[in-house]
């Protein structure tokens, strides 16, 4: 399968604490993108990392990528409420066709309590 | 700028009837155009892509069906539904021909078939 599969499953913090999560792929990649998912809503495209690339910011997230062990983390530094949700990696792979077709992992839900 | 929009939001519908679902673009011209299910809790499986208009490929066999009639228009249907196509089906497009493939989604339509 060419999907990636995020870790942990759920994770629950406190406000102000950071939260990371993890993506792993099987196969190489063009770019890994983070998407973000409020329960019962549409997902919401966070952030692109192209494959050489090793870091990016974007405001309080923070996406490292090494391809040399096919992963990826996501960092939400100084979490809020708000940032409850399931986010999402997504990879463009290779030799994949101009359709555009990601693969998606099984989310990390992620509760950050007040 | 580009919207995407999805309906209904929610529907309960019984076992065997039909079903049809609407996603429409705007603001965007060409492009690539895909179906999503999501169960319960569970990552995203493709259902159906589109890069044209009566251009649609399918991911898994399944009692649905898509097609595209306009540009921008994308309709998921079936004849008769089952209990197994219940979940949270999601619209999505990404720019034709682009270096990386964001994707946007649409709100989602809940179904729930009894």
């Amino acid at each position: 399968s060419q999907q990636g599969e995020e870790d942990p499953q759920a994770l629950s913090i406190q406000e102000g604490e950071n939260a990371t999560m993890n993506c792993s792929y099987k196969t190489s990649i063009n770019n890994l993108q983070w998407y973000r998912q409020n329960s019962g809503r549409g997902l919401v495209h966070l952030i692109l990392i192209r494959s050489n690339e090793r870091e990016k910011h974007s405001g309080r997230l923070r996406v490292t990528l090494d391809t040399s062990k096919k992963s990826s983390s996501l960092l939400i530094t100084a979490s809020r409420a708000a940032d409850t949700a399931s986010y999402f990696c997504a990879t463009d792979p290779v030799g994949g066709s101009t359709l555009g077709r990601l693969y998606f992992g099984r989310g990390t839900q992620l509760t950050v309590w007040p | 700028s580009q919207t995407i929009h999805q309906w209904p939001a929610t529907l309960v519908q019984p076992v065997g009837s039909p079903l049809s679902l609407e996603c429409t673009v705007e603001g965007t011209s060409n492009p690539n155009l895909y179906w999503y299910r999501q169960a319960a809790g569970r990552g995203l499986q493709l259902l159906f892509y589109s890069i044209g208009i009566d251009q649609i490929s399918s991911e898994v066999p399944q009692n649905l069906s898509a097609s595209r009639p306009q540009d921008r228009q994308f309709i998921l249907s079936s004849k008769k539904l089952l209990l197994s196509d219940s979940g949270f089906y999601l619209c999505a497009w990404s720019q034709r021909g682009g270096i990386s493939y964001e994707q946007y989604f649409g709100p989602g339509t809940r179904l729930t078939v009894t």
